[in-house]
């Protein structure tokens, strides 16, 4: 049961370049999505979200793009820091709180000076 | 900022045993979660709970699992009788409606 997939396990992109991480979701019912980051020993943090009646949100050196026709979005990291190097996660909900995440499989992203 | 925290870090148990997974949730919070990652796998939903009952499960959370919330801030995860594949990461997750869910840092449970 793959509602959410991230394609691919690992990103390496030079320190102050754009990074961009893909997320794909089959489950139309889905109304909200985030991103994690996590780093090793550590739970997930919470990164940044988007609504479906959004189409992008910006938080700093984050903005999350959605495509709901093409059941997409994007992270783009901007510009990319040697401390973002982590695992980031994809997870969609029906609702904004109170509602169990579908995560994707995370797409290990790491800077490199 | 309020975290959520849990206990232990690491949890070793012989097969079979009864092992119990401790999370204090942050304490404005309404909902709370278990997820579980196996080594190398996506994080999974085990269950939510709600106003004292469970208010959604999966599949993996069957009659070996249990949860609790035994007081006004802790949050179990009892599993009765270990099997090697519950060997995973644990994590405990909590939020509020229009609220995005806040993470501890996890139990490592190693089933021998």
């Amino acid at each position: 049961d793959q509602q959410v997939k991230q394609n691919s396990p690992s990103l390496s992109v030079q320190e102050g370049r754009i990074s961009i991480l893909n997320c794909d979701y089959t489950n139309s019912m889905f109304d909200y999505f985030l991103w994690y980051k996590k780093y090793p020993a550590e739970g997930p943090t919470f990164l940044i979200s988007i609504s479906s009646i959004k189409d992008k949100n910006e938080d700093g050196r984050f903005t999350v793009f959605l495509n709901k026709s093409a059941k997409h979005l994007s992270l783009h990291i901007v510009p990319s820091q040697p401390g973002d190097s982590a695992v980031y996660f994809c997870a969609a909900s029906g609702v904004q709180g109170a509602q169990k995440l579908v995560f994707g499989q995370g797409t290990r992203l790491t800077i490199n000076p | 900022e309020p975290e959520v925290t849990q206990t232990p870090s690491h949890q070793v148990t012989q097969m079979g045993q009864e092992v119990i997974l401790r999370c204090v949730p942050i304490s404005n919070h309404l909902y709370f979660y278990w997820y579980r990652q196996i080594l190398g796998q996506k994080v999974e939903f085990l269950v939510s709970f709600y106003n004292n009952e469970i208010s959604e499960k999966s599949e993996i959370f069957d009659d070996q699992f249990s949860v609790e919330r035994p007081d006004g801030s802790n949050f179990t995860l009892k599993i009765r009788s270990t099997k090697l594949e519950d060997s995973a990461m644990y994590f405990c997750a909590s939020d509020r409606v229009a609220q995005p869910q806040h993470f501890g840092d996890g139990t490592r449970l190693s089933i021998l």
